[in-house]
């Protein structure tokens, strides 16, 4: 079946350096595109999205990339900190022009800081 | 503003038994969605309510249903639970922007469910 998918479930980075956690999606008809942060004992914490008429689309230290090419989505985080130490998900909307409905997450990515 | 709050936050239950979980959305905010997480499947989607109607539903068997209230909190039902159902049940809410339903889901802190 049609899923989202992550390449790496656990990532190691040093305190300081850039983090990219990727991710791959095989519905090419998805148009949005999100990424979320999950810590022990929470709920899912919104990131970053971005539109499939997008191709890259920064926040604040973190910048999220769609190749819709080769279907895959990757999150950059900038100067890596104790406090970005999470499971990150990715998440896609496999219906085109829907709302907030049935959102296809991938496995995640357990980002492990490195002191 | 207040954040997406579930009740209760932690619950054991035995097999057979039914269980009922709440989730209060944000305030403004018309749409719930439910979300099973287990390690072994991930984040799965179960359903969607928006003013009181289920809009769309994952591939979940009949034993979990769902409501939405008029004040748009809603309530999950699992009845005859079975072992498998231990998990951590998530709930997002979604509200409209001057374009549509945004896409953006805010999540509560969940609750955390084990059958025994």
């Amino acid at each position: 079946g049609e899923s989202v998918g992550l390449h790496l479930p656990t990532l190691s980075v040093q305190e300081g350096d850039n983090s990219i956690i990727n991710c791959a999606y095989s519905n090419s008809a998805s148009d949005y595109f999100i990424w979320y942060k999950q810590e022990s004992g929470k709920g899912p914490q919104f990131i970053i999205d971005i539109r499939s008429n997008m191709d890259k689309r920064q926040g604040q230290r973190v910048t999220v990339l769609l190749n819709k090419t080769v279907k895959h989505l990757s999150l950059q985080i900038a100067a890596t900190q104790p406090g970005d130490s999470a499971v990150y998900f990715c998440a896609e909307n496999p219906r085109s022009g829907g709302g907030a409905d049935g959102l296809t997450f991938g496995k995640g990515t357990h980002l492990i800081i490195q002191p | 503003k207040a954040g997406v709050t579930q009740t209760p936050r932690y619950l054991i239950k035995t097999r057979g038994q039914q269980v009922t979980l709440s989730c209060s959305p944000i305030s403004g905010h018309r749409s719930v969605s439910w979300y099973q997480q287990t390690p072994g499947q991930g984040l799965q989607f179960l359903f969607e309510y928006f003013s009181e109607t289920q809009r769309n539903k994952g591939n979940f068997p009949g034993r979990f249903s769902g409501r939405q209230f008029s004040n748009s909190r809603s309530e999950m039902n699992v009845s005859t639970l079975e072992l498998g159902d231990s998990a951590l049940y998530l709930c997002a809410s979604s509200m409209f922007t001057a374009t549509g339903l945004s896409y953006e889901q805010y999540f509560g802190p969940g609750t955390r469910l084990t059958v025994t």
